[in-house]
């Protein structure tokens, strides 16, 4: 089974600090996600890769920055943390025969003050 | 750019209702078009999906097809359960780049 991982469930920050968001995969997948999901907004798409060192930005890019430098890394960083960046944050690896189902991690649900 | 319209919920039925949760796509090409869904305290979830028009996609009693000339993807279900209380997303794939509806939330009552 595809297991993604996220190193937090749960993170509390102030505002200005530099945040890390972890997410491992274990399948050898290329292609990793990087959502926020937020009531009313559902899930919008912030940075994806489809290799090591690539990356693209997704639909709200902006106030965050992506490293992909192992291929079952993608981590997500939030330079210097806002209050409208609390949010549940969401990384997925894209599985299944065509390549047509995503897997997603369990979550970071993160609190900036 | 691409995006999926999905209506807004949230939607209430009852037990055994027929259901239909609209949803229409903008998209260069010819995306993959899915449903997610994701249940109280769980993580999402791929409930159906279908890759080029006129598929129709099923799971769990869930369909939905692929209409290219409305660009629709509405989903059905003849006869809902209470456990099918959860929120539903549209999707589509288009060179593995996945975007989601705004989701819609269903409430069944028993």
């Amino acid at each position: 089974d595809v297991k993604v991982t996220q190193s937090s469930r749960y993170l509390v920050k102030r505002t200005g600090e530099k945040v890390f968001l972890e997410c491992v995969q274990d399948m050898d997948h290329e292609n990793m996600f990087w959502y926020r999901q937020d009531p009313g907004l559902g899930l919008r798409l912030i940075y994806f890769s489809y290799d090591v060192k690539m990356k693209e930005k997704g639909d709200i890019p902006e106030g965050y920055s992506v490293s992909r430098e192992k291929k079952e890394r993608f981590s997500l960083i939030l330079e210097s943390a806002s209050t409208n960046q609390t949010s549940m944050y969401l990384c997925a690896t894209l599985t299944g025969q065509a390549l047509e189902k995503l897997f997603f991690g369990s979550g970071t649900q993160l609190s900036v003050l | 750019g691409d995006s999926v319209t999905q209506m807004e919920g949230p939607v209430t039925l009852s037990e055994e209702a027929f259901l239909t949760i609209n949803c229409t796509y903008t998209a260069t090409g010819y995306p993959s078009l899915f449903w997610y869904v994701q249940y109280p305290g769980e993580g999402l979830q791929l409930l159906l999906k279908a890759t080029k028009a006129d598929d129709k996609g099923s799971n769990k009693g869930f369909e939905a097809t692929y209409r290219k000339e409305t660009t629709s993807f509405h989903l059905e279900k003849g006869s809902v359960q209470v456990s099918d209380s959860a929120v539903y997303f549209c999707a589509l794939n288009r060179d593995d780049k996945i975007i989601f509806g705004k989701g819609t939330r269903l409430h069944i009552l028993p």
